[in-house]
C-alpha cells in the first residue's frame, strides 16, 4: 500500500491564481482531512469528509472548498490565492471507530507559497 | 485560552536520559488523546495513544493521563539522537468524525 499520496510537493503561485492540491488513499478510509500547519505551529483542520460526497467545514476553512466523489480521493481547491495561504498542506485519512480512537495517517505534504 | 497548550520548546536533554513532555486540554469532553512525532520537513507520524486515566507504555514511551486535571504528558525513557523532533500533542473533539485539536509542538533535542 502506497499510504496517502499528495501531489504536488512544492508550488508557488502567485496571487490571485487558483490551484488544487490532490489526495489520494489507498486504503479504504471513509475518513479523509485537510490540514494546514504554519511555521513552528501546529496542524490546524480545514476541511474533512466522512465518506465519498460528505463534507464538513474544520477550524479554518475559508479561501478553501473540497469535494469527495470516491473513497479514495480527497482534492482541495484553493481559488484565490493569498499570500495568508502560505503553508504547509497535510492530507490525513482514518476509518471510523470506537470513541474516535482510530489513528490518522498522514501524507507526505504540499509546500505552498504565494507570492 | 487555547484548546490545546504545549511548551514550545526547544526542550534539550542529553542522550540517555528521560524527556517529559507535556499537553494541557480544555474540552472536558475529549476522550481520545494522541501524540505525534514530526521530523523537521516531514509529516507527522503516531507513536502513541491513550484514552484512559492512568500509564500506557509502548517500548520506551509511556504516555500518562490526568482526566481531571486535563492533562497528558508522553514521557521518552533512555532518549536518542533519533528522538530529536517535534512533539505533537493532538485531542479529539467530542463532535465525532475523529477531529482532532493539535497542540502547536514541542522541539526536543536530544545531545549526544
Amino acid at each position: 500500500n502506497a499510504g496517502v499520496t499528495q501531489t504536488p510537493k512544492f508550488r508557488i503561485l502567485k496571487i490571485g491564481q487558483s490551484m488544487t492540491l490532490q489526495c489520494t488513499q489507498d486504503m479504504n478510509h471513509n475518513y479523509m482531512y485537510w490540514y494546514r500547519q504554519d511555521p513552528g505551529m501546529g496542524l490546524k483542520l480545514i476541511y474533512y469528509s466522512v465518506g465519498a460526497g460528505i463534507t464538513d467545514k474544520g477550524e479554518v476553512p475559508n479561501g478553501y472548498n473540497v469535494s469527495r466523489s470516491t473513497t479514495e480521493d480527497f482534492p482541495l481547491r484553493l481559488e484565490l490565492a493569498a499570500p495568508s495561504q502560505t503553508s504547509v498542506y497535510f492530507c490525513a485519512s482514518s476509518r471510523p471507530g470506537l470513541a474516535d480512537q482510530e489513528t490518522q495517517y498522514f501524507g507526505p505534504g504540499t509546500r505552498l507559497l504565494v507570492l | 485560552q487555547k484548546e490545546v497548550e504545549q511548551n514550545s520548546g526547544p526542550l534539550s536533554v542529553p542522550e540517555g536520559a528521560i524527556a517529559s513532555l507535556n499537553c494541557t486540554y480544555s474540552d472536558r469532553g475529549s476522550q481520545s488523546f494522541f501524540w505525534y512525532r514530526q521530523y523537521s520537513g516531514k509529516s507527522p507520524e503516531l507513536i502513541m495513544s491513550i484514552y484512559s486515566n492512568g500509564d500506557k507504555e509502548d517500548g520506551r514511551f509511556t504516555a500518562q493521563l490526568n482526566k481531571a486535571s486535563q492533562y497528558v504528558s508522553l514521557l521518552i525513557r533512555d532518549s536518542q539522537p533519533s528522538d530529536s523532533a517535534t512533539y505533537l500533542c493532538a485531542v479529539n473533539r467530542p463532535q465525532g468524525a475523529q477531529k482532532l485539536v493539535f497542540g502547536q509542538g514541542t522541539r526536543l533535542t536530544i545531545n549526544p
